[in-house]
This record gives C-alpha cells, sequence and structure tokens, in this order.
C-alpha cells in the first residue's frame, strides 16, 4: 500500500499549529501510526491506531483520520519538535511514507 | 526500561553475508513479535522482516526474500537477522524494533555494502 505524505517540507514558527498529511493508497482502517525521527537518531512512535496517544508523548501531538487521509496535528510547535515525521500503514504488512521535514520558520 | 542493543554491522563485499544481532532487555522478550528496519543514507524507513514471538512465523519484503532470514533466540533475549548475498542497495542503517507498531527501537547499525 503506497503512503503519500505532503508537505514534504514545512517551516513553522514556535507556537503555531502544525498539520502534516498522510494519504494511503487504499483503506487501511485506521491502521496508522506516526514516528518523530530526530537527526541522528532513531524514530520514536507517538501515534498508533491512526488517534492513540503512546504513553509518554506530549499531549500537544495528536492524531486523526480514517479511511484514507490522515493527520498529524501538533496544537503548539515547540523547538524540540524539529524532526522528520513519517506515517506507517500495518494493515497490509508494513509500508512508511516518504516523510515531512518540519523546521523553524 | 526497554533496551534494544544491535550489533554486527560493517563494510562487506557485494555477495557476501554479514549477520546482525539485537540483544533485548527490560522486557519479556519471548512475548513480542520483532522486527528490522532500515534507513538507507538520507532515505526513508523500509520495513525489512517481522518475526512471531515464538519464532514460528516469519515475514519478508519481496527485495530480501531468500537472501535474509529472521531469526531469534528467546533464551538469550536476543533477534538476529541474517544477510546473504548483499548487494549495494542493502546499504543502510538497520534498526530492530518491537511489535508491529514499533513502540521501541535500537540505536541503529550500519550496513555499507561496497567493493
Amino acid at each position: 500500500i503506497q503512503m503519500t505524505q505532503s508537505p514534504s517540507l514545512l517551516s513553522a514558527s514556535v507556537g503555531d499549529r502544525v498539520t502534516l498529511s498522510c494519504k494511503a493508497g487504499q483503506n487501511i482502517n485506521n491502521y496508522l501510526a506516526w514516528y518523530q525521527q530526530k537527526l541522528g537518531e532513531a524514530p520514536k512512535l507517538l501515534i498508533y491506531n491512526a488517534n492513540s496517544l503512546q504513553t509518554g508523548i506530549p499531549s500537544r501531538f495528536s492524531g486523526s483520520g480514517s479511511g484514507t487521509d490522515y493527520t498529524l496535528t501538533i496544537s503548539s510547535l515547540q523547538p524540540e519538535d524539529v524532526a522528520t515525521y513519517f506515517c506507517q500503514q500495518y494493515n497490509s504488512w508494513n509500508t512508511f511514507g516518504a516523510g515531512t521535514k518540519l523546521e523553524l520558520k | 526500561e526497554v533496551q534494544l542493543v544491535e550489533s554486527g554491522g560493517g563494510l562487506v563485499q557485494p555477495g557476501r553475508s554479514l549477520k546482525l544481532s539485537c540483544a533485548a532487555s527490560g522486557f519479556t522478550f519471548s512475548d513480542y513479535n520483532m522486527a528490522w528496519v532500515r534507513q538507507a543514507p538520507k532515505k526513508g524507513l523500509e520495513w525489512v522482516a517481522t518475526i512471531s514471538y515464538d519464532g514460528s512465523s516469519t515475514y519478508y519484503r519481496d527485495s530480501v526474500k531468500g537472501r535474509f532470514t529472521i531469526s531469534r533466540d528467546n533464551a538469550k533475549s536476543t533477534l538476529y537477522l541474517q544477510m546473504d548475498s548483499l548487494r549495494s542497495e542493502d546499504t543502510a542503517t538497520y534498526y530492530c524494533a518491537r511489535r508491529t507498531v514499533f513502540d521501541y527501537w535500537g540505536q541503529g547499525v550500519m550496513v555499507t555494502v561496497s567493493s
């Protein structure tokens, strides 16, 4: 299943509400996860089952969506959120999106 | 604290073999499916293989089927990836990860396939 993320690069200011999109090539039944990867580090799970927040992740992160269209929202961007964000579908095997690089404006 | 520590990476010539290991601690290893995920330099994430909690089932992406073998030793809490007939396109950082939704990751180990 192809996963398409947009935009590929996003510039935002501290305090902004940020929205990242992920579109699946077919219905993935909410089997969608979001990961954050900071430079030089392993990915970190943020959201699973489309909208469930992983333990220990700040509440400014949230996930939504259904069917083929999903969104990761950061309610108030912090400097430490600078990273690349990947979505992953696990409805049928595993595929990742190409990522959205989030930088500070 | 959950820890996953990979080892065994390095520089290898095309067509040769390499075996990666992932030592797990901080959780009951035998309760969880485990996986390998790779990331080519400056590229995205790519799932490689998954093994069930008891080792009875294994799954691979098409590009590594017949060349890579995932296995585990639950007595040693260790996950393995045997990589044979390596190609330049296998060059990547290889991560071991817990579960199907990858809730914990190792720090990664670099594999470079080059002559």
